[in-house]
């Protein structure tokens, strides 16, 4: 079991550049999650899907994209890289009945 | 929109010390509280919770309590630990059905020996 992993765990791009972050959890949840992390400014949610087959902008959408490819997998890409993207990025997902989120170990990525 | 704002950080302690980490809410309705914590280098990793007014979440030696006259959810741990040294987070959930976190800044804790 080994919970929410993330692809890759670094990356550096150059601006205009584009790639796809990969996600996958294998404790069966319905809803994913993908959020950016920002020096003082905590955690924003770009987009989530609350069930497979949907998925719904969060705080913090412009410049993402989102595909659940199945319940497992929930993967976020970026069609042309800006600076403004450098983050860190963490993909969740949620056990509706206990009301936990489970997240992934993060993916550092830079946009130079 | 639903907010959280805790206090700011850096906290230093040394072993043994009282720990208060304060948190406010603003939300419609009746969200969920969480406290989440991130260890050097990992994921966010819940730490307690509740779920309605007057629930106290606890765990690890942490505690904290809903307070809905105050709108608040402050952390505390009679005597921290070397290892309680990381950023903790404050955050709500107001939305039924899909969990969408709103989270504060995070407060960075470092305890000395």
């Amino acid at each position: 079991n080994a919970g929410v992993t993330q692809t890759p765990k670094f990356q550096v791009l150059k601006t205009g550049q584009s790639m796809t972050l990969q996600c996958a959890q294998d404790m069966n949840h319905n809803s994913m999650y993908w959020y950016r992390q920002d020096p003082g400014m905590g955690l924003r949610l770009i987009y989530y899907s609350a069930s497979e087959g949907t998925t719904d902008k969060g705080e913090v959408p412009n410049g993402y994209n989102v595909s659940r490819l199945n319940k497992r997998e929930f993967s976020l890409r970026l069609e042309s890289a800006a600076p403004s993207q450098t983050s860190v990025y963490f993909c969740a997902s949620t056990d509706r009945a206990t009301d936990t989120q489970y997240f992934g170990p993060g993916t550092r990525l830079t946009v130079l | 929109g639903d907010s959280v704002t805790q206090m700011e950080g850096p906290v230093t302690l040394s072993e043994e010390a009282f720990l208060t980490i304060n948190c406010t809410y603003t939300a419609t309705g009746y969200p969920s509280l969480f406290w989440y914590v991130q260890y050097p280098g990992e994921g966010l990793q819940l730490l307690l919770k509740a779920t309605k007014a007057d629930d106290k979440g606890s765990n690890k030696g942490f505690e904290a309590t809903y307070r809905k006259e105050t709108t608040s959810f402050h952390l505390e741990k009679g005597s921290v630990q070397v290892s309680d040294s990381a950023v903790y987070f404050c955050a709500l959930s107001g939305s039924k059905g899909a969990q969408k976190l709103v989270f504060g800044q995070g407060t960075r804790l470092t305890i000395n020996p």
